[in-house]
């Protein structure tokens, strides 16, 4: 299948302070790009959807200004967690999808945890 | 109300046995499809299997098959021949063309315990 990589894989941050993370399709063009949220034992949580050149589509109460989504290019999204409060830790995963059709897979990142003291 | 539900929280599996791990979804959206992904400790999402909801037949995909009740609104995982490596938590998903295909929704997941 095709791969998708995150880095970082692990971060830890002070309060108050902003962290990256990128989501990178490494084999083929993604048009969209997805960023989920996991809660330890729990589903994951689409939080915005991000189509390369245009404003990312956030989910019903996820704070725009705080978790900053960039789509650059066909091949890489960012996701930045802006003044990060300890109840930002969480398991954040990225997906790519290279269409739009129904049988286009999502493919995901290998995700990275973040914990904020 | 919940679009993907998995009523299993938890199945235990000797190894080289068959599970079914339970999905059922609700959409009034003649159009979607339906997906599995399997979660090991790691964190990373592996794609396992799709069914479209057109699809006449049943996919499998080795030891993966998925058995697609329309009627129902089941699609549920059979894991034939378990390995120890299977051993992780199973997520069914759904997509819908009312979303442009674009919305993976996901069910709570269903952590699989193989033993030796």
């Amino acid at each position: 299948g095709a791969v998708v990589s995150q880095h970082p894989s692990r971060v830890i941050c002070k309060s108050g302070t902003s962290v990256k993370i990128e989501c990178r399709s490494l084999d083929f063009q993604a048009t969209t790009m997805f960023w989920y949220r996991q809660f330890p034992k729990q589903s994951l949580m689409l939080m915005a959807t991000s189509n390369e050149g245009s404003k990312a589509t956030y989910e019903q109460g996820v704070e725009k200004d705080k978790f900053l989504i960039n789509h650059a290019s066909l091949t890489l999204s960012t996701l930045t967690v802006t003044s990060a409060h300890p109840e930002d830790s969480s398991f954040y995963i990225c997906s790519a999808s290279s269409g739009e059709t129904l049988t286009d897979t999502q493919y995901f990142g290998p995700g990275t945890r973040l914990t904020v003291l | 109300a919940q679009k993907i539900t998995q009523t299993q929280p938890g199945m235990f599996v000797q190894e080289k046995e068959a599970v079914t791990l339970d999905c059922t979804y609700d959409t009034s959206d003649p159009s979607y499809g339906l997906f599995w992904y399997k979660q090991p400790s790691s964190g990373e999402m592996i794609f396992l299997i799709y069914q479209g909801s057109y699809d006449q037949q049943n996919a499998t995909e080795g030891r993966y098959s998925l058995n697609f009740q329309k009627a129902r609104k089941s699609a549920n995982l059979v894991i034939s021949a378990s390995q120890l490596g299977d051993s992780a938590m199973y997520f069914c998903a759904m997509r819908e063309r009312r979303t442009g295909f674009q919305k993976l929704v996901f069910g709570t997941g269903t952590r699989l315990l193989v033993s030796p």
